[in-house]
């Protein structure tokens, strides 16, 4: 069982480009999330998803867009990559609503914006 | 809005020593979820427990064991005869309600635990 899969593991983009990081997970988890982690600031919510065909805004939610076409798929846009987004990028599911599921992480991208 | 708070950045301590981990929370809600995560230097987050507002028993699990004390909203997590592999950031998180619906994690900054031989 895979879980949730992030590729890729390391990435350098100059100012400018564009990229997407991929997500997916084979666990037929409905809430998809991403979290971005700067060195001393926790985890910050970027955009998540209830299922498939809905998406919404997190804490820090400019500068990235996202799709959810499939359950299993939740790929993250970067459309102008800024130096700000320097980062590394979690993506996590959860199977259901409630509040108390624990969500399953993926081992993250390392993004550097040069 | 609702939040998280783990004063200690960083602690360090020798093989062996206890060490407890602070985590105090906000929150209006009057049914929430807290958990704990474990970043070891691999990067990885590994999920370590999960506690419901309305069981205030303490829970134990080998070296490990978890406080939590509604009425200090404090949620704290106590290593015994700490070892060199318990080094790794640990972060506390609220479940928190999201606009539209469902719910999402709310993260503390995280503690760094430095355990040395």
């Amino acid at each position: 069982n895979a879980g949730v899969t992030q590729t890729p593991k390391f990435r350098i983009l100059k100012i400018g480009q564009s990229m997407t990081l991929q997500c997916t997970q084979d666990m037929n988890h409905n809430y998809m999330y991403w979290y971005r982690q700067d060195p001393g600031m926790g985890l910050k919510l970027i955009y998540y998803s209830v299922g498939a065909g809905i998406t919404d805004k997190g804490e820090v939610p400019n500068g990235y867009n996202v799709s959810r076409s499939t359950t299993e798929d939740f790929p993250l846009r970067l459309e102008l990559a800024a130096p700000s987004q320097t980062s590394v990028y979690f993506c996590a599911s959860s199977p259901d609503r409630g509040r108390g599921s624990p969500l399953h992480f993926g081992n993250g991208t390392r993004l550097t914006v040069t | 809005a609702q939040k998280v708070t783990q004063a200690q950045t960083e602690i360090s301590v020798v093989e062996k020593e206890d060490v407890t981990l602070d985590c105090v929370y906000e929150t209006r809600d009057t049914t929430y979820y807290l958990f704990w995560y474990k970043q070891p230097p691999s990067g990885e987050l590994v999920f370590l427990i999960r506690r419901n507002s309305f069981d205030e028993q303490n829970e134990i699990s080998g070296r490990y064991s978890w406080n939590f004390q509604k009425s200090t909203s404090s949620f704290n997590f106590t290593i015994t005869a700490s070892q060199v592999v318990d080094s790794a950031v640990y972060f506390c998180a609220l479940s928190e309600r999201q606009a539209n619906s469902g719910y999402a994690l709310n993260f503390g900054k995280g503690t760094s635990l430095l355990v040395t031989p």
